[in-house]
């Protein structure tokens, strides 16, 4: 079993859409949480970090339950341009390396 | 560009060849990470290097696997005798001691025929 789960997608949706992408983490010893994206051919850039309150950045949400060991992203009035996949990632206590998921890949269309 | 850059963009070698690839780390980095990529995978982790010592190194990086950061800056990761399976990109990521982002380089495309 992968450390972070996610499901690959695809997933189409029409510009102006919500949509909404989880993942699972197995070990408890996460203490750091974020949300990467990648477009085809290119290198991972951060989309944002995930915090145990929740966090907002424009049309962007992520939420975190500790309890259940579950990531969200949730993305409003998608855009074109947001096609792309959309990686979970931890870090976990003591290491500095990043665990990824497999990514979801997202397509919006006109 | 003061972003990570990385030589070689894409290498193609025959199996058995050996390659290595370097990274440039944003300069006030003292942080430098290598990361495996194979096709609809996330990247998965190699090695860490904290200034000049390699303080990580993953279970995936074999004997064939040596990576150096000899005065704390620039990176090279070495692979010997290359195998089919060795075909991937290879990133390079950097941070600050302190920060939580690794910053990427556009990495180097590994292509053993």
């Amino acid at each position: 079993r992968k450390e972070v789960e996610q499901d690959p997608g695809p997933f189409n949706v029409p510009e102006g859409a919500t949509v909404a992408f989880n993942c699972t983490y197995s070990n408890s010893a996460s203490q750091s949480f974020f949300w990467y994206r990648q477009d085809c051919r290119k290198e991972p850039k951060l989309l944002m970090s995930v915090y145990s309150s929740g966090n907002e950045d424009g049309r962007f949400t992520a939420q975190l339950n500790r309890a259940s060991q579950y990531i969200s992203l949730l993305i409003r009035d998608s855009k074109l341009s947001d096609s792309a996949t959309y990686l979970c990632v931890v870090k976990n206590t003591g290491f500095q390396k990043l665990v990824f998921g497999t990514g979801t890949r997202l397509l919006v269309s006109p | 560009d003061t972003g990570v850059s990385q030589d070689p963009r894409h290498k193609i070698t025959k199996r058995g060849q050996n390659v290595t690839f370097r990274c440039d780390p944003i300069s006030e980095h003292n942080r430098l990470y290598w990361y495996r990529q194979t096709l609809g995978q996330g990247p998965e982790f190699l090695t860490y290097f904290q200034n000049e010592a390699q303080l990580e190194k993953s279970r995936l990086l074999s004997d064939r696997f040596s990576a150096e950061r000899p005065k704390g800056s620039f990176s090279t990761l070495e692979i010997q005798r290359t195998e089919q399976g060795d075909s991937a990109m290879y990133l390079c990521a950097s941070s600050t001691e302190g920060g939580n982002e690794q910053f990427f380089g556009p990495g180097t495309r590994l292509t053993v025929l």
